[in-house]
């Protein structure tokens, strides 16, 4: 079965910094598929970014992007100046090619101190 | 659009009751999904449908759990009867196809059995 570790359970940054979080997966699949979800005081789940292990090219959307390193089976993710309403949960998931569900990872609380 | 639509919001009941959880994916996406969140465990996958049709409920956590997909705009997932462990957020997500492709969320229901 396929793992998900998120290694940083809080992070603290001061407003317009660069946060990296981490996440590494282990997988014996080939295709598959990466997630960075969202989740603020609200409780809503939002997608960050997504990236397809097929993809050698980095996502990036707006201020997020991330670093997939395939052989090292590690999806990290960058937000560029940061800003107070980035202060969240960020889960890492995990999507097999041939599977539906989502295997997340247990989360990094985000902290962005102004 | 309108996103994944979850009710009730919040649900306090006694242990022993019966509890229903509803959910009315997006419009058009053909897989739905339930998940648990709880401080101990995370996000768990417990069940999802394609095309009203549930594939797989190995995360269904015992027999008390049921989940049904009447038709391609409306699930439900009901716990009878409840146990103060059952006390969780329960979300509901969406996706159109397969490869891929992101899943949607609604904004959960925060569920407390005393």
């Amino acid at each position: 079965a396929q793992t998900v570790t998120q290694s940083q359970p809080e992070m603290s940054v001061q407003e317009a910094e660069t946060v990296t979080l981490s996440c590494t997966y282990d997988t014996s699949e080939s295709n598959y598929y990466l997630f960075w979800y969202k989740q603020p005081p609200s409780r809503q789940m939002i997608l960050v970014i997504r990236q397809e292990a097929y993809k050698q090219q980095n996502a990036t959307e707006n201020r997020f992007s991330v670093n997939f390193q395939k052989a090292a089976k590690s999806f990290s993710l960058k937000i560029s100046d940061s800003q107070l309403g980035d202060t969240a949960m960020y889960f890492c998931a995990f999507r097999e090619g041939g599977a539906d569900g989502l295997t997340f990872g247990k989360g990094t609380h985000l902290i962005i101190q102004p | 659009d309108a996103g994944v639509i979850q009710s009730p919001r919040h649900e306090v009941t006694e242990m022993g009751q019966e509890v229903t959880l509803r959910c009315k994916p997006i419009s058009g996406h053909d897989y739905l999904f339930w998940y648990r969140q709880t401080m101990m465990r995370g996000l768990e996958l417990l069940i999802y449908f394609n095309n009203n049709v549930p594939i797989d409920d190995s995360g269904m956590p015992e027999d008390r759990f049921s989940a049904k997909m009447p038709n391609a705009s409306f699930s439900t997932l009901k716990i009878q009867p409840s146990e103060p462990r059952d006390s969780a957020v329960y979300f509901c997500a969406s996706s159109l196809g397969r490869v891929g492709q992101p899943q949607h969320f609604g904004d959960g229901t925060r569920l407390s059995i005393l």
